[in-house]
């Protein structure tokens, strides 16, 4: 069986610094997709971040990096220069053919409060 | 482009009722997953869709829950005989296929059962 841990229920910043939230996994497949979810207060859920197990340079997009390890099964995402808008909960999930249909698994999630 | 859509956003029903929850995925993704989200258990996947065709309907919590989707595009998730363990909000996403794709998610709809 997949698993997806968050071991950081909530994390506070302040507005400019780095914050970096944590997520390990359990899977036995080596093909694999790593997602970071943002789901605002609104309740959207958007990506922030995909990273493909075979690539071993880090996924970054503008502001929101990853630290992909992958032998010891970790992916951490970075962000920096934290913004009001950064507050939300935030998903690390798991994709790989052993998914139904390469349903997402997602753990439980770190509320990020950004504070001014 | 359009988003994915979902309807309605909130849902008040009696508990032993039926509701129908809808989902318009993005043209063109042949991939389409209906997602629970409850405080109790996080994010559980429920069905997926590709096409018209639900291969695995393992996910579903009970009997009383079914979907189905037509023409490729929308789908309906039914629960009848509501029940309060119902209570959640159901998500929607589709993707381009089913694979590493990105999943795009609907605003979701709110159920309360009272």
């Amino acid at each position: 069986a997949q698993t997806v841990t968050q071991s950081q229920p909530e994390m506070s910043v302040q507005e400019a610094e780095t914050v970096t939230l944590s997520c390990t996994y359990d899977t036995s497949e080596n093909n694999y997709y790593l997602f970071w979810y943002k789901q605002p207060p609104s309740r959207q859920m958007i990506l922030v971040i995909r990273q493909e197990a075979y690539k071993q340079q880090n996924a970054t997009e503008n502001r929101f990096s990853v630290n992909f390890q992958k032998a010891a099964k970790s992916f951490s995402l970075k962000i920096s220069d934290s913004q009001l808008g950064d507050t939300a909960m935030y998903f690390c999930a798991l994709v790989s053919n052993s998914n139904s249909g390469y349903a997402l698994n997602f753990g439980k999630g770190t509320s990020l409060l950004v504070t001014p | 482009g359009a988003g994915v859509s979902q309807s309605p956003s909130n849902k008040v029903t009696e508990k032993g009722k039926d509701v129908e929850l809808r989902c318009d995925p993005i043209s063109g993704h042949t991939a389409l997953y209906w997602y629970r989200q409850s405080l109790g258990q996080g994010l559980e996947f429920l069905i997926y869709f590709q096409g018209n065709s639900a291969p695995d309907k393992s996910g579903l919590p009970s009997d009383r829950f079914s979907a189905e989707r037509t023409g490729g595009s929308v789908s309906t998730l039914t629960i009848q005989r509501t029940q309060q363990e119902d209570s959640a909000v159901y998500l929607c996403a589709s993707s381009l296929d089913a694979g590493g794709y990105e999943q795009y998610f609907g605003p979701g709809t709110r159920l309360t059962v009272t």
